[in-house]
Order: C-alpha cells, then sequence, then structure tokens
C-alpha cells in the first residue's frame, strides 16, 4: 500500500495569513504516460463528510474558492490557503489514487490562532 | 446535483454481517460514467477506502478487508450496496458512501455503525 503521510498534524493560524499542509506518498504517485499526479485534498468539517477540494494535485473543483490550491510532483504535495477564513477552521485530507488500495492522509487539523 | 443516503442497522453484534445501501437521487447509476464507493471513519481518526463498484457489477476493495467484503449494485432501484461480515469492534465506523473511483466528488452523509453485543 501507499503510505501517505501528512505534516504538520495540527496548525493555527491567523485569519488572513497563509496555510501551508504537506502530504509525503511513500512512492511516487506520478504517472508518466499521463503526465499526471494521482493525489486529492479534502476538506472535512465537524459532523459532515469530506468535500472535494483539489484533484489532479492542483485541478481545483468546481465552486472552491481560490484560495485553496494545491501544488507538488512526485512524492511530495501542499495544499495552501493563501488568506485563512474563518469557514476553512476544518481537517484536511489528502488521497492518492495511483493504485489499488486507495490511501488517505492521517489528516491535518487547521485552526485559528 | 447527485444525492446519496446511506441506510442500514446502527448496531449490529460481533461475527454479524453488515449491510449498507445506499440509494442515489439527482442521477442515474445506470447511465454509466462513474463508479460508486464505500469510505469509513473510525471515530476520531482517518479515512479508510472499502472499495467501488460500476453500474455493470466491475468492483474493486482493500484487500486488507481479505475476503470479508461483498459489493452490489441495483440499477432498476438506483442504489448500491455493501456487505461486510465477521464483524469485530474494529468494524465501527461512520460509514460514507460516495461516487467516485479515483479522487470522490460527491459523499453521502454517513452512517454511524456500530459493533457491540
Amino acid at each position: 500500500d501507499i503510505v501517505m503521510t501528512q505534516s504538520p498534524d495540527s496548525l493555527a493560524v491567523s485569519l488572513g495569513e497563509r496555510a501551508t499542509i504537506n502530504c509525503k506518498s511513500s512512492q511516487s504517485i506520478f504517472y508518466s504516460s499521463t503526465n499526471m499526479n494521482y493525489l486529492a485534498w479534502y476538506q472535512q468539517k465537524p459532523g459532515q463528510p469530506p468535500k472535494l477540494l483539489i484533484y489532479w494535485a492542483s485541478t481545483r473543483e468546481s465552486g472552491v474558492p481560490d484560495r485553496f490550491s494545491g501544488s507538488g510532483s512526485g512524492t511530495d504535495f501542499t495544499l495552501t490557503i493563501s488568506s485563512l477564513q474563518a469557514e476553512d477552521v476544518a481537517v484536511y485530507y489528502c488521497q492518492q489514487y495511483y493504485n489499488i488500495p486507495r490511501t488517505f492522509g492521517q489528516g491535518t487539523k487547521v485552526e485559528i490562532k | 446535483q447527485v444525492h446519496l443516503q446511506e441506510s442500514g442497522p446502527g448496531l449490529v453484534e460481533p461475527s454479524q454481517t453488515l449491510s449498507l445501501t445506499c440509494s442515489v437521487s439527482g442521477g442515474s447509476i445506470g447511465s454509466g460514467g462513474y463508479y460508486w464507493s464505500w469510505i469509513r471513519q473510525h471515530p476520531g481518526k482517518g479515512l479508510e477506502w472499502i472499495g467501488y463498484i460500476s453500474y455493470s457489477g466491475s468492483s474493486n476493495h482493500n484487500p486488507s478487508l481479505k475476503g470479508r467484503i461483498t459489493l452490489s449494485v441495483d440499477t432498476s432501484r438506483n442504489q448500491f450496496s455493501l456487505k461486510l461480515s465477521s464483524l469485530t469492534a474494529a468494524d465501527t465506523a461512520v460509514y460514507y458512501c460516495a461516487r467516485g473511483s479515483d479522487w470522490i466528488d460527491s459523499w453521502g452523509q454517513g452512517t454511524q455503525v456500530t459493533v457491540s453485543s
């Protein structure tokens, strides 16, 4: 199985400041024949299911604010919230879909400082 | 906008079989184009992928479930289902049905399943 490791486990950021979450895969999830990284990001608020934010490592899902962006390739990826808003308080997960089984990171909790 | 809703027992005894159904509205499973997934979340923990199935019954699942899992689809009812056998306390979790086999773009609200006697 591909192990997805996120860092940090939690972070506190002031409103309007940048939040950066890292995700590292235990093997490359870049598929050369498609030139794509098989990685998605989700946001989960308490009592709610996860919500898709980004797929193909950097493609924003329709309706997701542009303050959310994804980057990275191979084994190292980043989710950036450029200007943290109160409604962004949540747990964020990365997920690889390079192979079976699909696997998720352990989650990163984002709070307001 | 597709909507997914899980249904099933909230409490199941150890060694029994869990049966969950996901009802889909706002889109037809039989139209193809998507796979339909199950994902679970243990209390206070992260997400675990269980498996997915297509409208034709083509499926894939997490090998960690070691043959305990059965996925099925009923296009006439616009539903898909999960059966998980030989339950233990470790299967206590919130179970989500969802759309997608790569990234998941739509999720049900989830149903809590507790394994206990």
